[in-house]
């Protein structure tokens, strides 16, 4: 069993560059969050999806688009990286109901020079 | 904005000792929880305590709610050396499921 899987775990892009992070989770989750996290501000979520085929924006949204294709895969992407987006993304997931816990993956280490 | 502020953002102790941190938050909420990050690693869930719920225990850990004062604590008592880690509180305040988390209290456990 193994939980949320965030494929790559480090990654160092060119300003002006894109790619996509990869979000697998196994649990059956509903619903599936990106955050990024950085020094001294805790964990700000990017965008969300409540389902299979949905997504909707979080907190700081700019810059970043997502896709939920299938129910166990979220993907995070940047369609042109900004040293501002250097961070740790963190993919989460849980269930639907109100007092349920999130899961989080080991994270993605993003440099953009 | 972070709808969580977590005091002390710094906490040393020695193995043995109690651990209490708190959280303060803005609006109301569905539930209030407790998680966990070692150095480099994701989040991991401690404790989930519900809006009309005022404490709770899971082994070492206390936590309590007080939405009068929109605040929560958590208590680590005898603690070990595993319990360095940064711990964030993070408030549920919708039907779907986003947390709002607040900067995190950074303890270290000295032996």
């Amino acid at each position: 069993n193994a939980g949320v899987t965030q494929t790559p775990k480090f990654r160092v892009l060119k300003t002006g560059q894109s790619m996509t992070l990869l979000c697998a989770q196994d649990m059956n989750h509903e619903y599936m969050y990106w955050y990024r996290q950085d020094p001294g501000m805790g964990l700000r979520l990017i965008h969300y999806s409540v389902g299979e085929g949905t997504t909707a924006k979080g907190e700081v949204p700019d810059g970043y688009n997502v896709s939920r294709l299938k129910k166990q895969n979220f993907l995070l992407g940047l369609e042109s990286a900004a040293p501002s987006q250097t961070s740790v993304y963190f993919c989460a997931s849980s269930f639907q109901t109100e007092n349920t816990e999130a899961f989080f993956g080991q994270g993605t280490r993003l440099t953009v020079v | 904005s972070q709808q969580g502020e977590e005091d002390p953002q710094a906490l040393s102790i020695q193995e043995g000792e109690n651990a209490t941190m708190n959280c303060s938050y803005k609006t109301s909420i569905n539930n209030l929880q407790w998680y966990r990050q070692n150095s480099g690693r994701g989040l991991v869930h401690l404790i989930l305590i519900r809006s009309n719920e005022r404490e709770k225990h899971s082994g070492r850990l206390r936590v309590t709610l007080d939405t009068s004062k929109k605040s929560s604590s958590l208590l680590i008592t005898a603690s070990r050396a595993a319990d360095t880690a940064s711990y964030f509180c993070a408030t549920k305040t919708d039907s779907w499921g986003k947390l709002q988390f607040g900067a995190g209290t950074q303890v270290v456990v000295t032996p």
